[in-house]
């Protein structure tokens, strides 16, 4: 069985710039959640995908969107760089678009904005 | 909305010695509750969880029980390794769709 997988691993930026990162989800599992994770400090929640719609979503703005495609697998695309975008983004996967299943992280890509 | 409070580290310890991480939570309902170890350089991974009041989750000498009463899920193992340093996460995962996660607790384990 195949883990979650995220490509690329690391990515440089500039301001302004945009970006585009790639996950694809556990068999069998038909959601992905995206977390970004700043230095030092825990995971946020970016949004969810279940189903290929968007089923909920934190305090990003707009510039951070994303896609999930009929494998399940999934994109975040952030527009419009800004140095704060600088982190670690994690994305992960479960059946079912709830908070109560448990929800298995990828490797994560590193992305740092100059 | 959900969130979660988890004791400040860095926690500092020889090998051998007794592990306790304390996490309380508040959440809508009857959340999961869920510890996730990040390694230097890597992604979350589970460490394990409970969804029931009263429930133990256990893995790798790695204990905690779901007190529904205190809002709390503490982490204890008993005799700590080298290998067991990281950071741990402590998330409560409710009946909307994402997990809360507070700063992380960096364990490290001194031989």
């Amino acid at each position: 069985e195949t883990g979650v997988t995220q490509s690329p691993t690391h990515l440089i930026k500039t301001r302004g710039q945009q970006v585009t990162l790639r996950c694809s989800s556990q068999s069998g599992h038909n959601t992905v959640s995206w977390y970004q994770q700043a230095l030092g400090q825990g995971p946020q929640f970016i949004f969810q995908y279940y189903r290929e719609e968007e089923n909920g979503r934190g305090n990003f703005p707009p510039r951070f969107s994303g896609l999930q495609f009929p494998n399940y697998s999934s994109e975040l695309n952030v527009n419009a760089l800004e140095l704060d975008d600088s982190a670690l983004y994690l994305c992960a996967s479960s059946v079912g678009g709830e908070g109560k299943e448990t929800q298995y992280f990828g490797p994560g890509t590193r992305l740092l904005v100059l | 909305g959900d969130s979660v409070t988890q004791m400040e580290g860095p926690v500092t310890l020889s090998e051998e010695a007794f592990l306790t991480i304390n996490c309380t939570y508040t959440a809508t309902g009857y959340p999961s509750l869920f510890w996730y170890v990040q390694y230097p350089g890597e992604g979350l991974q589970l460490l394990l969880k409970a969804t029931k009041a009263d429930d133990k989750g256990s893995n790798k000498g790695f204990e905690a029980t779901y007190r529904k009463e205190t809002t709390s899920f503490h982490l204890e193992k008993g005799s700590v390794q080298v290998s067991d340093s990281a950071v741990y996460f402590c998330a409560p995962g409710g009946s909307n769709y994402k997990l809360t996660f507070g700063k992380g607790t960096l364990l490290t384990v001194n031989p």
